[in-house]
């Protein structure tokens, strides 16, 4: 399996711009999370998606962002405007379970920087 | 919320035992406790996973003690590959706490 996939891996954008993060996650995984990553607030869940509908978004900054999953293949996280302080690393990882043996499996990330 | 506190940074050399500590005084019945690493610019990858006594892996062992409100991750001969930031995390899925990853502590693994 090619693991978890998102896109872009870098991003460079400008202040006011929609950005649209992508990510694909291992198949037959039935939980999807994102998290975002900086220096200053660490590790963040920003939601969290179970058999394709979100359980728990109370991680999610502001209306500006949203996140959807259409399909058990893919999901995106929207920013829309986007701000500097938005900029950062965004993980999307999947897991096979939501019990005890929750494993989580992370892509690559996307490095957003808005300026 | 269950919190966890970990020592920010450890360093150690090439071949030695390296143990890292992690305390949840707060740890409910329902809790596992689960060490992830993480290199740079990658994301944390997975280590071990334990409820009670000890666990061992290919990479690492994991101990916890009878009331479970400490747990220690332990690398057997650390290489320099090992240099990276591990996250202690606890909780049951169902809830936010299994995915809250604190500070980590980075380790520095000299030659």
């Amino acid at each position: 399996d090619a693991g978890v996939i998102q896109s872009p891996r870098h991003e460079v954008t400008e202040m006011g711009q929609e950005v649209t993060l992508r990510c694909k996650p291992i198949s037959g995984h039935d939980y999807l999370f994102w998290y975002r990553q900086t220096m200053m607030r660490g590790l963040e869940l920003l939601i969290y998606f179970n058999n394709n509908v979100p359980i728990d978004d109370s991680g999610m900054p502001e209306d500006r962002f949203s996140a959807k999953m259409p399909n058990a293949s893919f999901s995106t996280l929207k920013i829309q405007p986007s701000e500097p302080r938005d900029s950062a690393v965004y993980f999307c990882a999947s897991s096979r379970s939501g019990g005890p043996n929750n494993e989580q499996f992370f892509g690559p990330g996307t490095r957003l920087t808005v300026l | 919320l269950a919190k966890t506190t970990q020592p920010i940074s450890m360093d150690s050399y090439e071949g030695q035992e390296v143990n890292i500590t992690c305390s949840h005084n707060n740890i409910a019945t329902n809790d596992y406790i689960t060490w992830y690493q993480q290199f740079p610019s990658q994301g944390p990858r997975f280590i071990i996973q334990g409820y009670k006594t000890k666990v061992t892996n290919e990479v690492a062992s994991l101990f916890i003690p009878a009331d479970r409100k400490s747990s220690t991750l332990s690398l057997p001969r650390v290489s320099l590959s090992d240099t990276a930031v591990y996250y202690c995390l606890v909780g049951s899925l169902g809830g936010r706490r299994a995915l809250t990853f604190g500070s980590g502590t980075r380790l520095q693994v000299q030659p």
